[in-house]
């Protein structure tokens, strides 16, 4: 079945610091979404891309849909204890009914 | 006031049982949607209704069965409940395909 790719599969960074993690495709998607998940709870949408070559940021975080359409990055900018969790990118093809979860990005911030 | 509520929240039962889990959103979303989350983490999807009609059913065993009784409540019954079936079952609702989610927080099912 078809599978996305998400890397690193977890990190461990100091407060303050940039983060990047991205996800890859063998097909074309038509939505990108970013989630993040903490302990407890369910995935939260943080971004949501439905343009190749579409940049769009929330707060610190900022996300790409790649142009080739089978890519996207998120990255996070000064990070804080509290972005410790879970990140899950996600891809829809068209016609949308089936979102594919990457295996996810666990982040770990020292302060 | 919880936009996609699931109950219970834990759940604990006997290899063997039956049990039910159910959802409702607030949201007047169109999409509703079982996600199966592994002890790794990893999400998978399990079905999906568009206004009660069933449009994803994934490789799922027949044991589950999903019934949405309208477009806000989509409920998962679960026959004959095995070890493997151990896991964090979350709902979600979308405004319509192809939208983001909004996730439930999830039904942290036990079998013993």
């Amino acid at each position: 079945g078809q599978q996305l790719n998400q890397s690193p599969q977890s990190m461990f960074i100091q407060e303050g610091e940039d983060v990047s993690m991205n996800c890859t495709s063998s097909s074309i998607f038509n939505t990108w979404l970013w989630y993040k998940q903490d302990p407890g709870e369910g995935p939260v949408l943080l971004i949501a891309l439905y343009k190749a070559g579409e940049l769009t940021s929330n707060g610190r975080l900022t996300a790409q849909f790649g142009i080739t359409r089978k890519d996207s990055f998120l990255n996070i900018s000064a990070s804080i204890p509290s972005d410790v969790g879970i990140y899950f990118c996600a891809g829809q093809e068209a016609g949308g009914f089936k979102t594919i979860f990457g295996a996810g990005t666990r982040l770990f911030v020292k302060a | 006031d919880t936009a996609v509520s699931q109950t219970p929240k834990y759940l604990v039962t006997q290899m063997g049982n039956d049990k039910s889990i159910k959802c409702e959103q607030n949201l007047g979303h169109d999409t509703m949607y079982w996600y199966k989350q592994d002890s790794k983490k990893f999400l998978k999807i399990m079905f999906s209704y568009n206004n009660k009609e069933l449009i994803i059913n994934e490789t799922v065993p027949n044991r589950f069965s999903p019934k949405s009784p309208d477009k806000a409540h989509l409920n998962l019954h679960i026959n004959s409940l095995e070890l493997g079936d151990s896991a964090v079952y979350f709902c979600a609702s979308s405004l319509r395909t192809g939208q983001g989610y909004t996730f439930g927080s999830g039904t942290r099912l036990t079998v013993v």
